[in-house]
């Protein structure tokens, strides 16, 4: 089973490039979210879809734009990358089973340096 | 808003020891919390859930979890650590929307276990 993928796995980048970080899960999971890792500072959700063609902001939404292209895949695209965007991120995905949210799973992360 | 403090950033024990993690977190309503592992260059993994009824959850890997409603506190307990718990343990409570959850988690502490 391969749960929560996320690709790519390292990324460089240089200030001002964009990309975008691909996550597909093939659990049917309803909920998809984005969070970033940095040092000390425990995981922060950027942003969330609680359903497919829905996406709303987490904590930290400045700077970073999502897409909900299925129930499977929900991207995050950084438009101008900043050295501020160095960091970890991860992708999870949950579901909501006879009215009782199931935890999140989360993928590998993606590592992602900005020059 | 939601919160959760891990007040230990380091944690040394030596293999065989009990162990106890502390967790806090601030919530209006009833919680449900969560702890989960992370070795290193790895996802997160959940080690154990609280929903609701019985406060003395079990987990994975010999983990157990008591949630104190009057003291806001769900620490994380294992009585007698082995090498391969070295790791670093997250705390999080989630805040529940429409079809969805959004986590808030601690800090982290990181666990050392000597030999």
């Amino acid at each position: 089973n391969a749960g929560v993928t996320q690709t790519p796995k390292f990324q460089v980048l240089k200030t001002g490039q964009s990309m975008t970080l691909q996550c597909a899960q093939d659990m049917n999971h309803n909920s998809m979210y984005w969070y970033r890792q940095d040092p000390g500072m425990g995981l922060r959700l950027i942003y969330y879809s609680a359903s497919e063609g829905t996406t709303d902001k987490g904590e930290v939404p400045n700077g970073y734009n999502v897409s909900r292209l299925n129930k499977r895949e929900f991207s995050l695209r950084l438009e101008s990358a900043a050295p501020s965007q160095t960091s970890v991120y991860f992708c999870a995905s949950s579901s909501l089973n006879r009215g009782i949210y199931q935890p999140q799973h989360f993928g590998d992360g993606t590592r992602l340096s900005i020059l | 808003a939601q919160s959760v403090t891990q007040p230990d950033i380091h944690i040394t024990v030596s293999e065989g020891a009990s162990l106890e993690l502390r967790c806090n977190y601030s919530y209006g309503a009833t919680p449900y919390l969560f702890w989960y592992v992370q070795s290193p260059g790895q996802g997160l993994q959940l080690l154990l859930k609280y929903f609701s009824g019985d406060t003395l959850v079990q987990g994975i890997k010999g983990f157990e979890a008591e949630f104190k409603r009057s003291q806001s506190s769900f620490n994380l307990r294992k009585p007698s650590v082995h090498w391969s718990d070295a790791a670093e343990y997250f705390c999080a409570v989630a805040r529940s929307g429409a079809g969805s959850y959004q986590l808030t988690f601690g800090k982290g502490t990181k666990l050392s276990v000597i030999p």
